[in-house]
């Protein structure tokens, strides 16, 4: 069965660095997310990405924060200058099109520590 | 406003009894879904059931049903003669149409505890 995919599963960082996390999503899929999860705490949305541009984002998802789709199948997340509390787990997801676009299916997530 | 609610923060039951999960949610969209997610310890988001707005059908998969009704909005979840391989975080959401595309709105949880 098709699966989202992230890697890497692990980063850990030192506060200031660059990060960038990458997802695949399912190939026939239009719709493509990105999530995080402080530790303990519910799931917060980011941002969405459709026809290669963002069409949502939220708060949380300042000038530190970039997506990308470089190629035809990656869709990758950019921390420019990590915080300590962008310490969390990122999950990407991806949904169909029309009609089929509220199931996500998500990856299994990249945790990230900053230190 | 948009909103998921689960009540109970945890919850720790003993191996094979049944036991029900809450949520309750709000919105002003007559076109909505509603979902559970499941995280075990590992931590990936594992998807359950979707269920759209105009279909309160229950259903029941193998252990687990779901009882959705309008009248009070809400979307509960049973597992019956659960396991210790049923612990796990299990997060309901409301997936409404936002400007442009469908956004998922999160509740906050419930951690299932399985005792053996």
């Amino acid at each position: 069965e098709p699966e989202v995919t992230q890697t890497p599963s692990h980063q850990v960082t030192q506060m200031g660095q660059e990060v960038i996390l990458r997802c695949v999503p399912i190939s026939n899929h239009l719709y493509f997310y990105w999530y995080r999860q402080i530790l303990g705490q519910k799931v917060e949305f980011l941002v969405s990405f459709y026809n290669n541009e963002i069409s949502e984002k939220s708060e949380i998802f300042d000038d530190q924060f970039s997506v990308e789709r470089p190629d035809g199948s990656n869709f990758t997340l950019k921390i420019r200058s990590t915080k300590l509390e962008d310490s969390a787990m990122y999950f990407c997801a991806s949904s169909e099109g029309v009609g089929k676009q509220e199931t996500q299916y998500f990856g299994p997530g990249t945790r990230l520590l900053v230190l | 406003a948009q909103k998921v609610t689960q009540a109970q923060t945890e919850i720790s039951v003993v191996e094979k009894e049944d036991v029900t999960l809450d949520c309750v949610y709000e919105t002003r969209d007559t076109t909505y879904y509603l979902f559970w997610y499941k995280q075990p310890p590992s931590g990936e988001l594992v998807f359950l059931i979707r269920r759209n707005s105009f279909d309160e059908q229950n259903e029941i998969s193998g252990r687990y049903s779901w009882n959705f009704q309008k009248s009070t909005s809400s979307f509960n979840f049973t597992i019956t003669a659960s396991q210790v391989v049923d612990s796990a975080v299990y997060f309901c959401a409301l997936s409404v149409f936002m400007d442009s595309n469908y956004q998922l709105i999160w509740g906050a949880g419930t951690k299932l505890i399985i005792k053996p």
